[in-house]
């Protein structure tokens, strides 16, 4: 079925150096929503994108929705410890389909 | 503050019993999921309610069902358990359909044994 891929799998930073998590898709999306899930805790959403090339920013946190509705990713500057977690996107391709993808493990070092 | 509550954080039972898992939530939202999420998959929608007595599969049903008697309650049923269905069980809620911000419980990790 229709499956929205994450990469990467892992990520490990110091503290201080800039994240990417990147999510593709197959086919298009009608928007795109980004969770964040702390260690041991449950999803919590961050943003959704649904204008083809939108750009949104919460503080160090930049999330972009590429031209062909198909990608996004999500950026984080000068990461802190307090950014760890594991990072998701969810992608939705009709009114009965959302796919999350594997998500991205962040690890950072202090 | 939304808040999405989960019957059980923890869940050991035996193949082939049948368990249910309940979630509630206090915000009187419309929609209401149950997700399955393991290491290297994400999470996967199971099944989704949109009204009282409405549900809709999601990407992997087999195995479960639902019942949605009560707007703000939502329950996950496995018939009969099988060791593949050992997981962490997600439920969430929203004010809209699968594009509106959907809120999580804490979860239940799901051991069949």
């Amino acid at each position: 079925g229709q499956q929205v891929m994450q990469i990467p799998q892992y990520q490990h930073v110091q503290e201080g150096e800039d994240f990417t998590t990147y999510c593709n898709s197959s086919t298009t999306l009608s928007n795109i929503q980004w969770y964040k899930q702390r260690p041991g805790g449950h999803p919590v959403f961050l943003i959704q994108l649904v204008k083809s090339g939108e750009v949104k920013k919460q503080k160090r946190l930049t999330f972009q929705f590429g031209e062909a509705k198909k990608n996004s990713s999500l950026h984080i500057t000068a990461t802190q410890t307090t950014d760890v977690g594991t990072y998701f996107c969810a992608g939705q391709t009709g009114a009965n389909n959302l796919f999350f993808g594997t998500g991205t493990r962040l690890t950072v070092i202090p | 503050d939304v808040k999405v509550t989960q019957s059980s954080r923890y869940l050991v039972k035996r193949t082939g019993e049948k368990v249910f898992l309940e979630c509630v939530q206090d915000m009187d939202h419309e929609n209401m999921f149950w997700y399955r999420q393991d290491p290297g998959l994400g999470l996967r929608l199971i099944y989704f309610s949109y009204d009282v007595k409405m549900k809709e599969k999601g990407d992997i049903p087999e195995g479960y069902s639902v019942s949605r008697e009560k707007k703000e309650r939502f329950s996950l049923i496995l018939e009969s358990a099988s060791t593949n269905q050992t997981s962490m069980y997600l439920c969430a809620s929203s004010s809209g359909g699968l594009s509106y911000e959907q809120y999580f419980g804490p979860g239940t990790r799901l051991t069949v044994t």
